[in-house]
């Protein structure tokens, strides 16, 4: 079935430390794939998404590449702030699907 | 502006009792969803919609259920047969079902005195 993976949290960093959280899925066919973020107490909010291989999704200084190959949507971001910490989903949609397929959050807290 | 409301932001539900949350979209989107949020964990489809009038159960369906009269509206009645139905529930909406981007409302919180 169709299934996605992130890494385990919490994750906490420093302010301007580099982050990557790891996502991978397992799919038929080539999914869309995506990031949202959910801040305290509100819902969720798409970040960036990639629709084929090799797209690059990118929004507010957060990317992830769509790797075909090692089937994985790794977000990173250069630079983290205070106002990032939250908690990140990747999702997967097969084509013509209703429905996203979550993977379980990460919670990312980024101290001063 | 446009976008996805919700309410109430939190709900408090008796036992036996049946509950309904609210969900309107001004997006003339044509696609709506209901997902469940438990602590820990992603998101599940509970129905979702893709045209007035029509809808169908996600992975999660027993307890619940919605109607879809309108376009802009797919409240979610959460029965008395729904025996754990303390989360996070969070409505979505797209242009087209299967095709397009879900965007989502603020949420409501559904606890159980």
């Amino acid at each position: 079935g169709n299934s996605v993976t992130q890494m385990e949290g919490p994750v906490t960093l420093s302010e301007e430390a580099f982050l990557t959280i790891n996502c991978t899925y397992t799919a038929t066919g080539y999914p869309s794939l995506f990031w949202y973020v959910q801040y305290p107490g509100e819902g969720l909010q798409l970040l960036l998404k990639a629709t084929k291989a090799d797209d690059k999704g990118s929004n507010k200084g957060f990317e992830a590449t769509y790797r075909k190959e090692t089937t994985s949507f790794h977000l990173e971001k250069g630079s983290v702030q205070v106002s990032d910490s939250a908690v990140y989903f990747c999702a997967l949609r097969r084509k013509g699907a209703q429905k996203l397929v979550f993977g379980q959050g990460t919670r990312l807290t980024i101290n001063p | 502006d446009g976008g996805i409301t919700q309410s109430p932001k939190y709900l408090f539900r008796k036992e036996g009792q049946n509950v309904t949350l609210s969900c309107e979209q001004n997006l003339n989107h044509d696609a709506m969803y209901w997902y469940r949020q438990d602590p820990g964990q992603g998101l599940r489809l509970i129905y979702y919609s893709q045209i007035v009038n029509d809808f169908q159960k996600g992975d999660i369906a027993e307890g619940y259920s919605v109607s879809r009269e309108k376009k802009e509206s797919f409240p979610l009645t959460v029965t008395s047969a729904q025996k754990n139905p303390t989360a996070f529930y969070l409505c979505a909406s797209s242009v087209l079902a299967g095709q397009e981007t879900q965007y989502f409302g603020p949420g409501t919180r559904l606890l159980v005195l």
